[in-house]
């Protein structure tokens, strides 16, 4: 089966750094995605991880350990428009398809 | 805009009706996908294309859910009898086929909120 968990709420301050963890344990691995979604709106793409290590993208970066099978994003320079649901999905099987976890709802306060 | 459309954005059903909601991915991509998310979840697989064909559906597409790709470009997907369990946002994404990593970047829709009542 698959199974991925992530933290459901965080909250962090403004200007602060975030760390949001993701653990998954798939059959078939095809990479790993991180995705934005504001309320009511579609998920944003962020990042894309398929080989261990950072992959750093401005104020966003993204590692993962396949071995351990753990990913994390880190959000650097927190603004208020960073509060969203931040989405971890693991690319399985042909055809690139997407098994996602929950979300974690991030809350920036002043 | 060249992101992936979808339309109707919003759709407020009775029960036992059937609904169609369509799809255009982004030009050149040949995958499409079908995603059903309700609130406080992550987005559930429905079904995929590559170009018109169908190559998995998830069991959560039941026999009255059909997607559509007729031409390898818009999609359909198409519920019939709803019933109040089908309400939830369906999103469709589009990526392109190929073997570098921009291949495997896949782009959503802003989404088609269902409700049945």
């Amino acid at each position: 089966g698959q199974n991925i968990d992530q933290p459901t709420e965080m909250t962090a301050t403004e200007g602060a750094i975030v760390q949001i963890n993701c653990t998954y344990q798939t059959s078939g691995f095809n990479g790993l995605f991180w995705y934005q979604q504001h309320a009511g709106e579609a998920p944003t793409f962020l990042s894309y991880n398929v080989l261990d290590g950072l992959e750093e993208k401005g104020r966003f970066s993204s590692f993962l350990s396949r071995s351990k099978g753990y990913s994390y994003l880190l959000l650097k320079e927190l603004q208020m428009k960073d509060s969203a649901s931040y989405l971890c999905a693991v690319c399985t099987g042909g055809g690139n398809k997407l098994t996602f976890g929950t979300g974690t709802q991030l809350k920036v306060e002043l | 805009d060249t992101g992936v459309s979808q339309n109707p954005r919003h759709k407020i059903t009775k029960r036992g009706q059937n609904v169609t909601f369509r799809c255009d991915p982004i030009s050149e991509h040949n995958r499409l996908y079908w995603y059903r998310q309700t609130l406080g979840q992550g987005p559930e697989f429905l079904t995929y294309f590559q170009n018109e064909a169908q190559l998995e559906k998830s069991r959560l597409l039941s026999d009255r859910f059909s997607a559509e790709r007729p031409k390898g470009s818009f999609s359909t997907l198409e519920i019939q009898r709803t019933e109040q369990g089908d309400s939830a946002m369906y999103l469709c994404a589009s990526s392109p086929h190929t073997t570098d990593r921009a291949g495997n970047t896949i782009y959503f829709g802003e989404g088609s909120w269902l409700t049945v009542v």
